[in-house]
């Protein structure tokens, strides 16, 4: 049961332009969501995160968006560089379950030039 | 500063083995987590442990197990090893054990497992 879901497997966008990466999930108690980004060869380094209490949260060019209703959560890339080419997870953790953090399964991201 | 460190970095087992690895956190951080990731996928939570006391567990087999030793530093071990356990296995650490605002989560590189 993939409760935390990333549908788009790959992604190609042109160097200046805006990167989405989108994510789903099924458990209505995850309430804390992060992205993470990782290179070949090494572990995942932290993005960005967002609380279930806001719907956006802004780290220079990161931004990502929370829509609870949709039980979806968005990761936006502004402008996409070729250093951002690598796999996005997201990942999510409930109230109650330590950091235990559920991942989806990743998105590559490729930036052209 | 150093980051989450973990060793070894790859290591070749035969079926039936043992394997232990190991993770020091990033300094000052007393949570550690294990993660196993097999190609394709993202990270499975396996343990978490704060201040020596296991404080979560994945769906993994008993085969799996995990320590934590005073200085937080900690082991993972996996007996009878299977040839589905060859994977990257990846040490997080926090300062403490729950998600959130000014708690990041920070990952080692992990140990590349290939069991034959």
């Amino acid at each position: 049961d993939q409760q935390v879901k990333q549908n788009s497997p790959s992604l190609s966008v042109q160097e200046g332009r805006i990167s989405i990466l989108n994510c789903d999930y099924t458990n209505s108690m995850f309430d804390y969501f992060l992205w993470y980004k990782k290179y070949p060869a090494e572990g995942p380094t932290f993005l960005i995160s967002i609380s279930s209490i806001k719907d956006k949260n802004e780290d220079g060019r990161f931004t990502v968006f929370l829509n609870k209703s949709a039980k979806h959560l968005s990761l936006h890339i502004v402008p996409s560089q070729p250093g951002d080419s690598a796999v996005y997870f997201c990942a999510a953790s409930a109230a109650g379950t330590a950091s235990k953090l559920t991942f989806g399964t990743g998105t590559r991201l490729q930036v052209t030039l | 500063d150093a980051g989450v460190t973990q060793s070894p970095t790859h290591l070749i087992k035969t079926r039936g083995q043992h394997v232990t690895l190991r993770c020091s956190p990033i300094s000052g951080h007393k949570s550690v987590s294990w993660y196993q990731q097999v190609l394709g996928q993202g990270p499975q939570f396996i343990f978490q442990y704060y201040e020596k006391e296991e404080r979560g567990r994945g769906n993994f087999p008993d085969r799996f197990s995990a320590r934590q030793f005073p200085n937080y530093s900690s082991e993972l071990n996996v007996n009878a090893l299977l040839l589905g356990d060859s994977a990257l296995y990846l040490c997080a650490s926090s300062l403490v054990p729950w998600t959130g605002t000014g708690n990041t989560i920070y990952f080692g590189e992990g140990s590349w497992l290939t069991v034959v």
